[in-house]
């Protein structure tokens, strides 16, 4: 348990679906993150949310929408998806977003199939 | 650009030691992370090195080359529990703030 929970743990979803990722941190951090995780591929950041505010977006397609409603959650809302989007989705948190030494908590991820 | 390098698998011995290089080349540097993924799970925090040198942690070290752009990832006394995949990360100061890049892991396969 990293204190870093992501549901749901695996999301079927046909491409004209709409559905929600959602993460909760258990740490007092104040940074938060959504990476992608496709196979034989590097761990991809998509958005970073400091104190609650979007202080980084990865130039990631707009059927990815995120959310932060305050410092504990995050969510990510998807809508019209392609199959190529397919992969696991990592939630993370920090205490901060800009310390050198900063690491991070991951969540164990949504594995995300779109068909 | 950016570019992280690390062999894509590599297998292992029980009890033995085993090395997992790591090359990068990034615009900044401001520290680099080694993470243990298992199968399934969620990456955790193995090392942070932002020095030249070797840093020990029980049966884990990491060492780092600034000058070379060199890190390795060297376990002993290897268990079958540290079969997993294991990821190099730098923390790149790019043009308006600094950003982890990952690479695309190491999977480590142990035989008993």
């Amino acid at each position: 348990e990293t204190g870093v929970t992501q549901t749901p743990r695996h999301l079927v979803m046909g491409m004209t679906n709409k559905k929600s990722l959602k993460c909760e941190q258990h740490l007092g951090h104040n940074a938060m993150y959504w990476y992608k995780q496709s196979a034989k591929k590097p761990l991809e950041l998509m958005f970073v949310y400091s104190l609650e505010e979007r202080v980084e977006n990865n130039s990631v397609p707009s059927r990815f929408s995120p959310e932060c409603p305050n410092s504990s959650h995050l969510f990510l809302h998807l809508h019209t998806l392609q199959p190529e989007d397919s992969a696991l989705y990592l939630c993370a948190s920090s205490q901060d977003a800009g310390a050198p030494r900063e690491k991070l908590f991951f969540g164990s991820g949504t594995q995300l199939s779109v068909l | 650009g950016q570019n992280i390098d690390q062999p894509t698998e590599m297998t292992a011995t029980e009890g033995a030691i085993v090395q997992i290089n790591c090359t990068y080349q990034t615009s900044g540097f401001n520290g680099l992370f080694w993470y243990q993924q298992h199968a399934g799970e969620a990456p955790t925090f193995l090392s942070y090195n932002v020095l030249d040198g070797l840093e020990e942690k029980g049966r884990f070290s990491s060492f780092l080359s600034r000058s070379k752009g060199y890190s390795y990832l060297l376990l002993k006394e290897l268990q079958m529990k540290d079969s997993a995949s294991y990821l190099c990360a730098v923390r790149d100061l790019g043009n308006r703030d600094d950003k982890i890049i990952f690479g695309k892991g190491t999977r480590l396969h142990i035989l008993p």
